[in-house]
C-alpha cells in the first residue's frame, strides 16, 4: 500500500467551484506540505504543517487553505476555484529529524 | 532567498549516452542538496541527497557531487537506459527553514533505444 494517498487523483471543475483536495499518509510523520506544480516552473511550496497546531504559509498562499484533521490527514482547500489553478497538485511528509520528503502520486486539477 | 536553477530542457539522448544535468543554488546557511525523480503518472521519488559540501550522493547508476565554490550539484549517468526517462528536479532545503524544500524547474529527459 502506498504510504502517501492522495484524493481525488483527478479532477474537473468550474470557476467558482469550492473544492477540497485529500491527502492521508501512513509514514508517521508529523511534518506535510502541499505543492502545485506547473509547467516549466518546477514544484512551488502552498501551505505546510509542522505539527497538528502549526500551519505556515508557502510561497504562493493566495487562493487557498488548508485544514490539518489529524497528523496524518492534511486537505488543501480553493475556496472559489479559479483557471489558473489548473495544475498538478501534490502532497508531501516528512520527518522532523530529516529533510527528506516524500510524495503522493498527485491530484490532476483542471478549473474551466 | 533560496533559490535553484536547472539546465533548460528537454534533454533527448539515444541510449547508453552520456547524462549530464546541471544544477546551481543560492542559499543562506548550509544547505542539503537533493535529485528528485518523477516518472510519467507517478509523483516525486527521491533520487540521491548530499547534506554538506564534498560529499558524493550515489543511486541507480547517477552520482552528484555538492560543490560548495561553484553552488553547483550537476547530476550525471555514464550510461542512459529508455526507462531514466522521467523528469529530474534539484532541489535544497536550507539550514534556515529545515524541512522546505526549494524546487528547480524540473528537466525533461527523453532516453531513445
Amino acid at each position: 500500500d502506498a504510504d502517501v494517498t492522495q484524493t481525488p487523483r483527478n479532477r474537473i471543475t468550474k470557476t467558482g467551484k469550492r473544492i477540497m483536495l485529500e491527502c492521508s499518509q501512513t509514514k508517521g510523520h508529523d511534518r506535510m506540505y502541499w505543492y502545485r506544480q506547473d509547467p516549466g516552473l518546477g514544484l512551488r511550496l502552498i501551505y505546510y504543517s509542522f505539527d497538528v497546531k502549526d500551519i505556515n504559509k508557502g510561497e504562493i498562499s493566495d487562493g487557498y487553505s488548508v485544514s490539518r484533521q489529524a497528523q496524518a490527514k492534511f486537505s488543501l482547500s480553493l475556496e472559489s476555484a479559479i483557471p489558473n489553478q489548473t495544475a498538478l497538485y501534490f502532497c508531501a511528509t516528512s520527518d522532523e529529524d530529516s529533510p527528506e520528503q516524500f510524495f503522493g502520486p498527485g491530484t490532476r486539477l483542471t478549473v474551466l | 532567498g533560496n533559490s535553484v536553477t536547472q539546465m533548460e530542457g528537454p534533454v533527448t539522448l539515444s541510449e547508453e549516452a552520456f547524462l549530464t544535468i546541471n544544477c546551481t543554488y543560492t542559499a543562506t546557511g548550509y544547505p542539503s542538496l537533493f535529485w528528485y525523480v518523477q516518472y510519467p503518472g507517478e509523483g516525486l521519488q527521491l533520487l540521491l541527497k548530499a547534506t554538506k559540501a564534498d560529499d558524493k550522493g550515489s543511486n541507480k547508476g547517477f552520482e552528484a557531487t555538492y560543490r560548495k565554490e561553484t553552488t553547483s550539484f550537476h547530476l550525471e549517468k555514464g550510461s542512459v537506459q529508455v526507462s531514466d526517462s522521467a523528469v529530474y528536479f534539484c532541489a535544497l532545503s536550507d539550514g534556515t527553514s529545515y524541512g522546505k524544500l526549494t524546487f528547480g524547474q524540473g528537466t525533461i529527459l527523453t532516453v531513445h533505444p
